[in-house]
């Protein structure tokens, strides 16, 4: 059982491009998480969905960002204009139904913003 | 006052000691609780979960739980240069919200 996929894992853009950090997450599991992590600070919640729900975004920047899980496919998280303190690793977490408590990540995308 | 306090360290321990990781949490609201290995580089890796006050051992390691203090615990036993990495603890509140308040890790380094 393959476990949560993210790609892709190094992202560089220059400011002001958009980036999409994608999210496949393990089989089984509908919902999805994502996290960001700044450098010597802890994983801060971003946002929490469900197929083609948005549950609860209330760690996301109100401009800029934006985060999908299609039915089909896998979640998005797309940064819009990005500046250069959106440099980070994004993670994306996946747990089964009515198990939020048992959240598996997956490696992380490494957003570089020159 | 963060939500979830950790020591950063660096802690590091000669091999075959026993480590104490600790966390303390402000919200009694707070009632799930996770432990997580990140190796450099790498994202979290579950190791421990639980939602009582106690203990809960899973091999060398034991997940301690003081509801009444607001304060967690894990401790490995006779750790191995391959514990050496940074250790999150994870805290959910009950109810609807899902998403989990993360401590700023502890970074272990346990040499031979």
């Amino acid at each position: 059982n393959a476990g949560v996929m993210q790609n892709p894992r190094h992202l560089v853009r220059r400011r002001g491009q958009e980036a999409r950090l994608r999210c496949s997450p393990m089989k089984g599991h509908s919902h999805v998480y994502w996290y960001r992590q700044l450098p010597e600070e802890g994983l801060k919640f971003m946002v929490y969905l469900q197929k083609e729900n948005i549950i609860d975004e209330s760690g996301m920047p109100k401009e800029r960002f934006s985060a999908e899980f299609p039915k089909e496919g896998p979640s998005i998280l797309r940064i819009q204009q990005v500046v250069r303190g959106d440099s980070a690793a994004y993670f994306c977490a996946s747990s089964p139904p009515a198990r939020e408590d048992t959240q598996y990540f997956g490696p992380g995308t490494r957003l570089t913003v020159l | 006052q963060k939500e979830v306090e950790q020591d950063p360290g660096p802690l590091s321990v000669p091999e075959g000691a026993i480590v104490s990781l600790n966390c303390t949490y402000s919200n009694s609201a707070f009632q799930y609780f996770m432990w997580y290995r990140q190796y450099s580089r790498k994202g979290p890796e579950l190791l421990m979960y639980t939602y009582s006050s106690g203990n809960k051992e899973d091999g060398r390691f034991t997940a301690q739980v003081d509801k009444s203090s607001k304060y967690i615990s894990l401790f490995i036993r006779d750790s191995q240069p391959s514990d050496s990495a940074t250790y999150l603890c994870a805290i959910k509140s009950t109810g609807t919200a899902s998403k989990l308040t993360f401590g700023t890790g502890t970074r272990l380094q346990v040499t031979l």
